[in-house]
């Protein structure tokens, strides 16, 4: 069965600073892989996705993924933050041939001043 | 925006009721699945349609049933609500594919009392 750890709860970062946060994922073939966004009381935003290829996935907002097989993991980073980021973010897998996603508890980004 | 609209956006029920919630997706997309999610975790997939077919279907009990209609909208139905059962539904669509890339609704948010 497919599974996702996002092993930050939460996260706070300060304007202008970099962020990365963490997802493993748990699939025995070959995984297709997401990040979503959620801002508080809205649905999910897709961010970018990962099906093959290239292993670093750029997506919208500047946020860019790299997907790496050896440590089963699919990072989000964003170099330079700004205050708007501020919401949670699901990291999910899916298969081909599979019709669901499955989702990570989530991580909170809290952006200060 | 991913043109999937959901309704009604908020509900309040009481235990032992029924519930229905809808699901338009925008055109071109033929799927929709549904996701529950309870505050503070990742959406937990309860099922997909796909041509007025139940397609694939998660660990959820039989209380929960939806239907698809022939303009691909979609409504999920809950009877005999449970306290359990608060939680934000959100529907997502795609294009008669897998998970390859679904796009989520704003959701509807239900409270059992």
């Amino acid at each position: 069965a497919q599974s996702v750890t996002q092993p930050d709860i939460h996260i706070t970062v300060s304007e202008g600073a970099s962020l990365e946060l963490r997802c493993n994922y748990s699939y025995g073939a070959t995984p297709y892989l997401f990040w979503y966004v959620q801002s508080p009381g809205q649905g999910l935003q897709l961010l970018l996705k990962y099906f093959s290829g290239d292993t670093l996935v750029q997506g919208i907002k500047g946020f860019e993924a790299e997907f790496k097989r050896s440590q089963s993991s699919f990072n989000l980073r964003k170099p330079s933050v700004h205050w708007s980021d501020a919401a949670e973010y699901f990291c999910a897998v899916g298969a081909r041939g599979d019709y669901k996603l499955s989702f990570g508890a989530g991580t909170t980004v809290t952006v200060r001043a | 925006d991913a043109g999937v609209t959901q309704s009604p956006t908020h509900l309040i029920k009481t235990r032992g009721q029924q519930v229905t919630l809808r699901c338009s997706p925008k055109s071109g997309h033929d799927t929709v699945s549904w996701y529950q999610q309870a505050l503070g975790q990742g959406p937990q997939f309860i099922f997909q349609y796909y041509e007025e077919e139940e397609r694939q279907r998660g660990n959820f009990p039989d209380r929960f049933s939806g239907h698809q209609f022939p303009n691909y909208s979609s409504e999920l139905n809950v009877n005999a609500l449970l306290l359990g059962d608060s939680a934000l539904y959100l529907c997502a669509c795609g294009a008669s594919g897998g998970a390859d890339t679904q796009y989520f609704g704003p959701g509807t948010r239900l409270t059992v009392l």
